[in-house]
């Protein structure tokens, strides 16, 4: 069983407000990604970070941003959330070889009103 | 462009039956990595299968096998003996590049399977 936790599972919100979603894993991976998901449709990345103090904007432009201070914290933060900010948001994390699969945390269903 | 296409938004089978979910990737790369993945209801991304573009065998995983045709850039996943709890949506996706674990798995859109007794 993966060892990659996200919290909240559900939070609903109002416009306007800063919300942090948390994602930590226990596996000791250098690499972590949060992937932006509707009901129903694909993945898409948003953010990624190879290692402490490491991140990246993925292929999908958000107004999220991320940190990575340890290596088993990666939250993602939204300083002023929107109602077309409501979707998925899952977090996963790999090790570093080519064959390995990102594991992922149970995800946030955000909704913003 | 699309790296990944998934065609078959849904797919309908009955238990017992194999179903084969199609996977087409683009990529210039040499070196890459073909993944599957399943998302029941509740959410979660459940690993299935792994392919590397070097691998000489098809994969196979329990009921689950990779049918990997690199000419044709295709990597279907066949589900065999199908059950009710294989319904769910079905995920293909890919890493590329030479350094092939540095890369985020990019994933198609997916699609439904329905498995009905």
């Amino acid at each position: 069983e993966a060892d990659i936790y996200q919290t909240p599972r559900y939070l609903v919100i109002g416009t306007g407000k800063k919300i942090t979603l948390e994602c930590s894993q226990t596996m000791g991976h250098d690499k972590m990604y949060w992937y932006q998901q509707d009901p129903g449709m694909e993945l898409h990345l948003i953010h990624y970070s190879y290692g402490v103090n490491s991140t990246e904007k993925g292929d999908l432009s958000s107004e999220s941003t991320v940190s990575r201070i340890r290596t088993e914290h990666f939250p993602l933060t939204l300083e002023s959330a929107r109602p077309s900010h409501t979707s998925q948001y899952l977090c996963a994390s790999s090790e570093s070889t080519a064959a390995s699969e990102a594991f992922f945390g149970q995800g946030t269903r955000l909704t913003v009103v | 462009a699309q790296k990944i296409t998934q065609t078959q938004p849904g797919m309908f089978v009955q238990e017992k039956e194999a179903v084969t979910l199609d996977c087409t990737y683009d990529t210039s790369d040499p070196s890459y990595g073909l993944f599957w993945y399943k998302q029941p209801s509740s959410g979660e991304m459940i690993f299935l299968i792994y392919q590397g573009s070097y691998d000489q065998q098809n994969a196979t995983e329990g009921r689950y096998s990779l049918n990997f045709q690199k000419a044709r850039k295709s990597a279907n996943l066949v589900i065999s003996a199908s059950q009710l709890g294989d319904s769910a949506m079905y995920f293909c996706a890919m890493r590329e590049g030479p350094n092939q674990a540095g890369t985020a798995l990019i994933f198609g859109k997916g699609t439904t399977l329905s498995v009905s007794s």
